[in-house]
């Protein structure tokens, strides 16, 4: 199985900055997905971008995918306080079944 | 978006009791399920996938006889922790495939704490 590695692990800023994330993985895939945790509660999907496409933007995320450098970046513009949490990225197994599996995470802290 | 419904949302129990935890998808029909451990701060810990109609396949590490799943219905699958212990105190979490989208959602999770 595939396992995404988010970096950094911790992330501090102040509402109204942009907050970027990293994942990188290890070998091929068909789709990138990253998802967001609040303690102690289920992960939410945010995006999901497949191998063939290179940029993907939901609302106030930006999504990139790098398949020669096997890495992912998130980025929230104009951040807030409740985009406080945890953010994981996970990815699929191309040409295998699809089990997704997890890093440990970016945890994301926006002061108000 | 679809639904994962999750229950309970936490449990107590004592040494030695079994517990059940449900997974339902709501609005659409998940013939795959995953099973995640996670602890405080760390990432999810793939348990097993839960396949409607047949065994589970658990993961390395993981005991099948310690931690049983069902996945009796396309909506439904369940993790029973057997003669829980404090170790296995953790957050499990469940997530199903939604159709060909490929896209995971989640349960809200389940904070067991075994006394």
């Amino acid at each position: 199985s595939q396992q995404g590695e988010e970096d950094p692990q911790a992330l501090s800023i102040q509402e109204g900055e942009n907050a970027t994330m990293n994942c990188s993985y290890k070998t091929s895939i068909n789709n990138l997905q990253w998802y967001r945790q609040n303690s102690g509660r289920g992960l939410v999907h945010l995006i999901l971008i497949r191998s063939n496409e290179r940029e993907k933007h939901s609302g106030r995320l930006r999504v990139t995918l790098d398949t020669s450098k096997k890495s992912s970046s998130l980025l929230i513009t104009a951040s807030r306080a409740a985009d406080t949490a945890s953010y994981f990225c996970a990815t699929d197994a191309s040409g295998g079944s699809y089990i997704p599996t997890f890093g440990r995470g970016t945890s994301l802290i926006v002061h108000p | 978006g679809a639904v994962v419904s999750q229950h309970p949302s936490w449990v107590i129990c004592k040494s030695g009791t079994s517990v059940k935890i449900e997974c339902r998808s709501l609005d659409f029909q998940a013939t795959t399920m995953f099973w995640y451990r996670q602890f405080p701060k760390q990432s999810l810990m793939l348990m097993a996938t839960s396949n409607e109609g047949s065994k589970a396949t658990y993961e390395q590490g993981v005991e099948k006889d310690k931690f049983l799943i069902n996945h009796a219905s396309l909506t439904l699958s369940t993790l029973t922790v057997t003669s829980a212990h404090p170790e296995d105190s953790s957050f499990y979490i469940c997530s199903a495939v939604s159709g060909a989208n490929e896209k995971l959602f989640f349960g809200s999770g389940t904070q067991l704490s075994v006394l």
